[in-house]
């Protein structure tokens, strides 16, 4: 059973619009929400995280919005620039179960077109 | 600031071959330690993480194993390489704060394993 879902495999978006990357998850239990960016034959690298006591973080062009009742969140990026094309993570952590474990979704490739 | 190396990079094994990938972190000191597989078309899975020297928790039963001999260092190793095993591996760190391990998670360049 899949925890945390990424159900768009892929993305296409016009450099300087904004890209939206969504990701939604079953686990009631996650308390914190973290955003991962990868390129190919690399490791993720770290974008953003949200604790589930808040329901907006911002960091320059990239921003994460968590919606606990619908169970949803979503990266905003403005504006896309083509360096930010790579597969993007959501992944999502329990901190109560007792495990370090991050549930991971199965990625969103994102294209931004010049 | 912090660094995490793996190697090799790439390795290709026969079947029923030994493994053997090594981590290491530089810049921090008692960091958490895990180890992903990253399979073809698939998310990251977890399949160890380690708190301390010695001490290795697995979440996914397998023909692999873990060890961490040195605070830094973490070894992923298998005994008799699978086709299955084939995949994209990755090592990843997290400080501890307040007793309890950050859920920011870093990662390293990953080892590309193709089992023939």
């Amino acid at each position: 059973d899949q925890q945390v879902k990424q159900n768009s495999p892929s993305l296409s978006v016009q450099e300087g619009r904004i890209s939206i990357l969504n990701c939604d998850y079953t686990n009631s239990m996650f308390d914190y929400f973290l955003w991962y960016k990868k390129y190919p034959a690399e490791g993720p690298t770290f974008l953003i995280s949200i604790s589930s006591i808040k329901d907006k973080n911002e960091d320059g062009r990239f921003t994460v919005f968590l919606n606990k009742s619908a169970k949803h969140l979503s990266l905003h990026i403005v504006p896309s620039q083509p360096g930010d094309s790579a597969v993007y993570f959501c992944a999502a952590r329990n901190s109560g179960a007792g495990s370090y474990q991050l549930t991971f979704g199965k990625g969103t490739k994102l294209s931004v077109i010049p | 600031s912090q660094t995490i190396h793996q190697w090799p990079a790439t390795l290709v094994q026969p079947v029923g071959s030994p493994l053997s990938l090594e981590c290491t972190v530089e810049g921090t000191s008692n960091p958490n330690l895990y180890w992903y597989r990253q399979a073809a078309g698939r998310g990251l899975q977890l399949l160890f993480y380690s708190v301390g020297i010695g001490q290795i928790s697995s979440e996914v039963p397998q023909n692999l194993s873990a060890s961490r001999p040195q605070d830094r260092q973490f070894i992923l190793s298998s005994k008799k390489l699978l086709l299955s095993d084939s995949g994209f591996y990755l090592c990843a760190w997290s400080a501890l704060l307040n007793g309890g391990a950050r859920a920011e998670q870093y990662f390293g360049p990953g080892t590309r394993l193709t089992v023939t």
